[in-house]
């Protein structure tokens, strides 16, 4: 049984546009994690979340990008005008579980 | 400096033999835990085993265990038994700080 679940599991999306990554956790966690995996590459840390405030961030995870936890529950990673090299696995963790992943394909 | 390092970026093994794929990392802080993921073709990442930096026996898992090498800053998961479906890549992590940083990994083929 998953720690987290991710939707969508596939986004397609145009060059340019906003897209919303979604991850609910199962049970309640304290740290909160997004990855990102290009095809084929490894597993690059972009940001960890801990008490609703950003613990720390990667080189990666710059202006384009903004986490929240809206509600309490979702934990989201927004990206802002995406760009082509952004197409990735993106994966929402806690510790020891990793969500399903959604796949961006940015177009 | 590379925080975690995976050094064999391909490994072969016989069914039913045991193979041991190697993990040393960084870091200045005392308290941290150690994490081996598995993933497959199909994308998902598998966790399979964890270590903290305080505790006194090497974990186990089932047919997984990770030789934790404090002093030697190695944390190497030796998979028993190989098994067709051990074929994947596999990733070795570290968490401090309040990140949780992984490897290269390693791609493990399991030969019949």
């Amino acid at each position: 049984e998953p720690e987290v679940t991710q939707t969508p599991s596939h986004q397609v999306t145009q060059m340019g546009q906003e897209v919303i990554l979604r991850c609910v956790p199962i049970s309640n966690h304290l740290y909160f994690y997004w990855y990102r995996q290009i095809l084929g590459q490894k597993v690059e840390f972009l940001v960890s979340f801990y008490n609703n405030e950003i613990s720390e961030k990667s080189e990666i995870f710059d202006d384009q990008f903004s986490v929240e936890r809206p509600d309490g529950s979702n934990f989201t990673l927004k990206i802002r005008s995406t760009k082509l090299e952004d197409s990735a696995m993106y994966f929402c963790a806690v510790k020891g579980g990793f969500g399903s992943g959604t796949q961006l394909s940015v177009l | 400096a590379q925080k975690i390092t995976q050094t064999q970026p391909g490994m072969f093994v016989q069914e039913k033999e045991a193979v041991t794929l190697d993990c040393t990392y960084d870091t200045s802080d005392p308290s941290y835990g150690l994490f081996w993921y598995k993933q497959p073709s199909s994308g998902e990442m598998i966790f399979l085993i964890y270590q903290g930096s305080y505790d006194q026996q090497n974990a186990t898992e089932g047919r997984y265990s990770l030789n934790f090498q404090k002093a030697r800053k190695s944390a190497n998961l030796v998979i028993s038994a190989s098994q067709l479906g051990d074929s994947a890549m596999y990733f070795c992590a570290i968490e401090d700080n309040n990140d949780m940083r992984f490897g290269a990994g390693t791609r493990l083929t399991v030969k019949p």
